[in-house]
C-alpha cells in the first residue's frame, strides 16, 4: 500500500523569505500522480500543485515550485516570497495512476507566516 | 476551476437521529465522488468512493449501514449518516473527480457534524 509523510508538523517562515515543506512517500508503482493541496482556516482544500511521475520537470505555479526526486520517491514544496494568505495546512497527496482516483494524505504540515 | 458545493455547512444533531449531506458539481459530470473525514489537527481520511450508478466502495473499517452513500445522479452525491452518536462528530469533505484535461479532485466546501 502506498504511504505519504511528512516530517514537519509545523513550520514557520519570514514574510517575504522562502520555506521548503518536506514529503515523502512510498510505492512501488512507476506512474502516478503528486498533489500539494492548501487548508487554510476556511477548511476549503486548495490545489496548489500538481506533478505527474513521468515528468521529469519540476512542476511551478507562480511563486510555488516542487523539486520531484522520484528514485528518492520524494516532493518537496517551495514556497518564494512567502506572503500571510499562505498561512494554511499544507497536505502532501499521492494518486495511483491505478486507481479509482482517491487520493492518500500525509499528516500534513502547518505553515505559519510571520509579518 | 470547476465548484463543488456541499450542503449543510453546519448540522447539529441529537444522538440516534440521521443525517444527510449533500455534494454536488455544479460545472461538470463527476461520475466519482469521494467522501473524507477529518478529525481535529488531523488528515483527511478517504472513507468511500461514490461511483454514479453503482455501489460505493468502502475503505477498511468504514461501517456501510452507518454511513450510506448514494450516488443517483452524474452531480449529486449524497451521505447519510445514520443513528448517528457523539463519535461521529467531525468534518465531512466531499470531492469529485472530473476526468480527463488534468484528471482534477476538485473538494467541497466541508460539513461540520456534532452530534449531541
Amino acid at each position: 500500500a502506498q504511504t505519504v509523510t511528512q516530517s514537519q508538523p509545523e513550520m514557520s517562515v519570514q514574510e517575504a523569505e522562502t520555506v521548503t515543506l518536506s514529503c515523502t512517500y512510498d510505492t512501488s508503482e512507476s506512474d502516478y500522480y503528486l498533489f500539494w493541496y492548501k487548508q487554510p482556516p476556511s477548511r476549503q482544500m486548495i490545489l496548489v500543485i500538481r506533478q505527474e511521475a513521468y515528468k521529469q520537470q519540476n512542476a511551478t505555479e507562480n511563486r510555488f515550485s516542487v523539486n520531484f526526486q522520484k528514485a528518492a520517491k520524494s516532493f518537496s514544496l517551495k514556497i518564494s516570497d512567502s506572503q500571510l494568505g499562505d498561512a494554511a495546512m499544507y497536505f502532501c497527496a499521492y494518486r495511483s495512476e491505478l486507481s479509482q482516483g482517491n487520493l492518500i494524505f500525509g499528516k500534513g504540515t502547518k505553515l505559519s507566516v510571520k509579518p | 476551476g470547476a465548484v463543488v458545493s456541499q450542503h449543510p455547512s453546519r448540522v447539529i444533531c441529537k444522538s440516534g437521529t440521521s443525517v444527510k449531506i449533500e455534494c454536488r458539481s455544479l460545472d461538470f459530470q463527476a461520475t466519482t465522488m469521494f467522501w473524507y473525514r477529518q478529525f481535529p489537527k488531523q488528515s483527511l481520511m478517504l472513507m468511500a468512493t461514490s461511483n454514479e450508478g453503482s455501489k460505493a466502495t468502502y475503505e477498511q473499517g468504514v461501517e456501510k449501514d452507518k454511513f450510506l452513500i448514494n450516488h443517483a445522479s452524474l452531480t449529486l452525491s449524497t451521505l447519510t449518516v445514520t443513528s448517528a452518536h457523539p463519535e461521529d462528530s467531525s468534518f465531512y469533505i466531499c470531492s469529485a473527480w472530473r476526468r480527463g484535461g488534468g484528471n482534477e479532485q476538485f473538494f467541497g466546501p466541508g460539513t461540520r457534524l456534532t452530534v449531541l
